[in-house]
């Protein structure tokens, strides 16, 4: 089947707008983690979610970053009041259940200007 | 809290050579670690995870717990092999499956 989709692909805004990012994961995937890859950063971990619950929220770097899933499918990552240092590559996984091989979708490119 | 360490940025070799990319990690419980890659304009992928302990494209890791590594060989390298490899961790337990990935390591295989 399909493998984790993820759009935009890019998106270039203004610093002080807010942006949504979606995850649609693998079909029958119950689990979904966000995590961030950014110059100088490497990969870091955002949020998880098992079905439409959040149990790890720890790597939010803000109150500025909020998710959501619905369904236990779809998720949407919003970032409110964008700063420069939100640029970067925000990734979004899905496994089978949690521990198990996660599968990456392409990334959103974010830019802030 | 657990770390995972890649200590070079930047690996070249020629095509034929040995390869090793280094990964140390810091965790006090029992780890499971992996090796993903990223080749040019593609997605993340899982290369291999040591309890399955298999050998994807001829690049096998071991994991050391004496010395906390988990180091990615290859013995002969391949153009093909270039592209970005990053090192990570799950703790386990009620860590939810999160990852700890390194800084990652881009490699360069020279013909």
């Amino acid at each position: 089947g399909a493998g984790v989709s993820q759009s935009p692909s890019n998106k270039v805004t203004e610093k002080g707008k807010d942006v949504e990012l979606r995850c649609d994961p693998i079909s029958g995937h119950t689990a979904l983690y966000w995590y961030r890859q950014s110059l100088g950063q490497g990969l870091e971990f955002l949020i998880y979610f098992q079905g439409n619950s959040a149990p790890d929220k720890s790597g939010l770097p803000s109150d500025r970053f909020s998710a959501e899933r619905t369904g236990g499918s779809v998720s949407t990552l919003t970032i409110q009041r964008t700063q420069q240092e939100d640029s970067a590559v925000y990734l979004c996984a899905s496994s089978l259940s949690p521990g198990e091989t996660q599968y990456f979708g392409p990334g959103t490119r974010l830019l802030v200007l | 809290a657990q770390r995972v360490t890649q200590p070079e940025k930047l690996l070249s070799v020629f095509k034929g050579a040995p390869v090793e990319l280094k990964c140390n990690y810091s965790y006090s419980g029992s780890p499971e670690l992996f090796w993903y890659v990223q080749y040019s304009r593609q997605r993340l992928q899982l290369l291999l995870r040591h309890i399955s302990r298999e050998s994807i494209k001829g690049f096998t890791a071991d994991l050391n717990k004496g010395e906390t590594s988990f180091h990615l060989k290859k013995p002969f390298a391949q153009e093909e092999d270039s592209a970005m490899y990053y090192c990570a961790l799950h703790a386990g337990g009620t860590s939810y499956g999160k990852l700890t990935f390194g800084q990652g390591t881009i490699l360069t295989v020279h013909p």
